[in-house]
């Protein structure tokens, strides 16, 4: 069975950008989660979708957002990219169910903002 | 608000020693899961704990997960070079989010 997968893998932008982060999960997982992790900061949630619904939010600012496919393919959005933003973006998959299901990781993309 | 706090931050042994990493929080988890990430890699899921007090073993690695499900513990024996790395616990609500720990990074030397 393949892992989750993300692209791209890494990507340098420019502040006042947006970009656009894609991730594809386990087939069959119908949940994908978003973190942002820094040196800093460590790993943090920025949101969880389950079958195309957001279902559970962080405490990121409205910049962030999300979206979910029927497919259960998900991506990302950052618009007005500032300089704190350079971070590795990480997607986790399960099978969605409440309680904490297994979460598996994409590898990740590495934003670097200019 | 980081709800679970890891201890040490860094850790340095020498090949065969062997180490305890805490995750200790003040809110109770439905279950809590342990990674390891190398860098430039996404975190590996190493085991889910889920009941209070369980005990499981994966060869040289035990986790604990506290009898209040508020805290957990991963000893690992006579460590290795390959166990070096990035070690996570993450504990989950009721709700599927999930609230990672500081992080523990783990360096075995030869």
């Amino acid at each position: 069975k393949a892992g989750v997968t993300q692209t791209p893998r890494y990507l340098i932008k420019t502040r006042g950008q947006q970009v656009t982060l894609s991730c594809s999960p386990i087939s069959g997982h119908r949940s994908v989660s978003w973190y942002q992790q820094t040196p800093g900061q460590g790993l943090q949630f920025l949101f969880e979708y389950f079958s195309e619904t957001q279902r559970n939010k962080g405490n990121f600012p409205g910049r962030f957002s999300g979206r979910q496919f029927s497919n259960s393919r998900s991506e990302m959005n950052v618009s007005t990219l500032e300089l704190g933003d350079s971070a590795l973006y990480l997607c986790a998959s399960s099978l969605g169910g409440l309680g904490g299901d297994e979460q598996f990781f994409g590898p990740g993309t590495r934003l670097t903002v200019l | 608000t980081q709800l679970l706090e890891q201890s040490p931050q860094f850790l340095s042994i020498q090949e065969g020693e062997n180490l305890t990493v805490y995750c200790n929080s003040s809110s109770v988890f439905s279950s809590l899961q342990w990674y390891r990430q190398e860098p430039g890699e996404g975190p590996v899921l190493l085991v889910t704990v889920v009941t209070g007090g369980e005990v499981k073993k994966l060869k040289r690695l035990t986790f604990q997960f506290g009898d209040a499900r508020k805290d957990s513990s991963l000893h690992i024996t006579a460590a290795q070079p390959g166990d070096t790395g990035l070690y996570l616990c993450a504990g989950a609500n009721t709700g599927n989010q999930f609230y990672f720990g500081t992080g523990t990074s783990l360096t075995v030397i030869p």
